[in-house]
């Protein structure tokens, strides 16, 4: 099956500081999605792409389409210490029929924050 | 706004026994996903289902059965439990679409001794 390369692994930053992950997969995605995961609990989405070179922003949040729909990113400016948790990419690839919610998933960015 | 309710949110079984786990999808919603997530790994696919019918399916195992039924809610159902099915497991839902976003419910913790 599909597989989605995410970058990197974890991260530890100084509060205020820039954030950048990434995903990349061999194969083409129809939509782009990033969650952010706390222990124990389900993945909230953050922000959602549907077309490629789409520039998405919710908050401190930016995210990117790539242009040839197989990658993405994700900043997170002037990071805060509630910042702290697993960010997801998630690709789906949505050809129709009503497999739109199947999602693969990176492996995760393990981000914390020191204060 | 309503989300998705997922219960029971932690369940502690033997080996061998049976489990149902239950998830009630957004309003409207019409479709539903199952995922399990293992210590330290990303969720994995397992089954979908649209308008009470299986709509994917993937790496489910065959001691696992799920259903979604009239009003939309589904139950995933795991027999012979296994130690290795210790997991998170995740429900979302979505409408069916093709600009549609799947929301997740907040998990079952199920842990089998």
């Amino acid at each position: 099956g599909q597989q989605l390369n995410q970058s990197p692994q974890s991260m530890f930053i100084q509060e205020g500081e820039d954030v950048s992950m990434n995903c990349t997969s061999s194969s083409i995605f129809n939509t782009w999605l990033w969650y952010k995961q706390e222990p124990g609990e389900g993945p909230v989405l953050l922000i959602a792409l549907y077309k490629a070179g789409e520039l998405t922003s919710n908050g401190r949040l930016t995210a990117q389409f790539g242009i040839t729909r197989k990658d993405s990113f994700l900043n997170i400016s002037a990071s805060i210490p509630s910042d702290v948790g697993i960010y997801f990419c998630a690709g789906q690839e949505g050809t129709g029929g009503t497999s739109y919610g199947k999602l693969t998933f990176g492996q995760g960015t393990i981000l914390t924050v020191h204060p | 706004a309503a989300g998705v309710i997922q219960s029971p949110r932690h369940l502690i079984k033997e080996k061998r026994e049976t489990a149902t786990l239950k998830c009630y999808p957004i309003p409207r919603h019409d479709t539903v996903y199952w995922y399990q997530q293992g210590p330290g790994q990303d969720p994995q696919f397992l089954i979908s289902f649209y308008e009470k019918m299986q709509s994917d399916k993937g790496s489910i195992p065959d001691r696992f059965s799920a259903q979604q039924f009239s009003d939309y809610h589904s139950e995933l159902n795991m027999s012979s439990l296994e130690l290795g099915d210790s997991a998170l497991y995740f429900c979302a839902s979505s409408e069916t679409g093709p600009l549609t976003e799947a929301f997740f419910g907040q998990g079952t913790r199920l842990t089998v001794v």
